[in-house]
C-alpha cells in the first residue's frame, strides 16, 4: 500500500520555465510534509518542507503548495535551471512518531538549456 | 565538520556472508535511520532508533540487524537471510524538532 504516490517518474522542462512536481498522500494522520533532491549515487539533501496546518511555503525558487482536501502537494521551480536537475522526493511524516518518514517513488527532473 | 558519514562508500558481500555497514553522526542528534533504495524507487525504512538502546523494526527489517550502543553511533547489519541485499543504503538522523532528517552519502552493496 503506497501510501505517498509521486505518479511521474520523470519530467522535462526548458530552462527559465517552471517545473511542477506533484505528490498525492493517503493518509490523513501526516502532520509534515517535506521535498528532498538527490543526485546518483549520493544521499537525499532537504528542499523544503511544510507543515500539515499551512497551505503555502516558499523558499526562493522553490514553493511547495499543500492541499489538504484533496490530499496534494506540489513542489514549484521557478525559474528552473540545468542544476537543478535531479531526482525529487517526496515524503510525509506521521503525527507522533518519533519522525518517521514516508517516501515518494522519485520524480526525475531534466533541465534541458 | 557537522554530518553524517557513511562507509564503506562501496561493499560487496560473498553469499552466507554478513557485513555491516557503518553510520556515524557528530550532530548530537537522538534519532537515526536506515533506509534502502532500489532502482526506481523510494526510500523504504529497514530500521529505526529514537535514543540509545533502543530501536525500533521500519517495513522491511526481515535479514537485518542493528545496534544502537553510543548516540553517534548506528550501524546495519546485512545478515546472510537478507536473499535480495543488492540496494543502495541510506542514514539519516533527526534533532529534537523531529522536523528534518538528513542524510549520510550512503553505501552501495552488492552481491559477489
Amino acid at each position: 500500500d503506497q501510501q505517498v504516490k509521486q505518479n511521474s517518474p520523470s519530467l522535462s522542462v526548458q530552462e527559465g520555465r517552471i517545473s511542477i512536481l506533484n505528490c498525492d498522500y493517503t493518509n490523513s494522520m501526516f502532520d509534515y510534509f517535506l521535498w528532498y533532491k538527490k543526485y546518483p549515487a549520493e544521499g537525499p539533501t532537504f528542499l523544503i518542507s511544510i507543515s500539515s496546518i499551512k497551505d503555502k511555503n516558499e523558499d526562493g525558487r522553490f514553493t511547495v503548495f499543500l492541499n489538504k482536501s484533496a490530499k496534494h502537494l506540489s513542489l514549484h521551480i521557478v525559474p528552473s535551471q540545468p542544476g537543478d536537475s535531479a531526482v525529487y522526493f517526496c515524503a510525509a511524516r506521521f503525527y507522533n512518531q518519533g519522525g518517521k518518514l514516508i517516501f515518494g517513488q522519485g520524480t526525475e527532473l531534466s533541465v534541458k538549456p | 565538520d557537522g554530518g553524517i558519514t557513511q562507509s564503506p562508500k562501496y561493499l560487496f558481500r560473498k553469499e552466507g556472508q554478513n557485513v555491516t555497514l557503518s553510520c556515524e553522526q557528530n550532530l548530537n542528534h537522538d534519532a537515526m535511520y536506515w533506509y534502502r533504495q532500489d532502482p526506481g524507487q523510494g526510500l523504504r525504512l529497514i530500521y529505526y532508533s529514537q535514543i540509545v538502546n533502543d530501536f525500533q523494526k521500519g517495513d522491511i527489517a526481515e535479514g537485518y540487524s542493528v545496534s544502537r550502543e553510543k548516540k553517534e553511533s548506528f550501524p546495519l547489519t546485512v545478515t546472510s537471510a537478507q536473499k535480495n541485499p543488492t540496494a543502495f543504503y541510506l542514514c539519516a538522523s533527526i534533532g529534537v524538532s523531529k522536523n528534518i532528517q538528513y542524510f549520510g552519502a550512503g553505501t552501495r552493496l552488492s552481491v559477489l
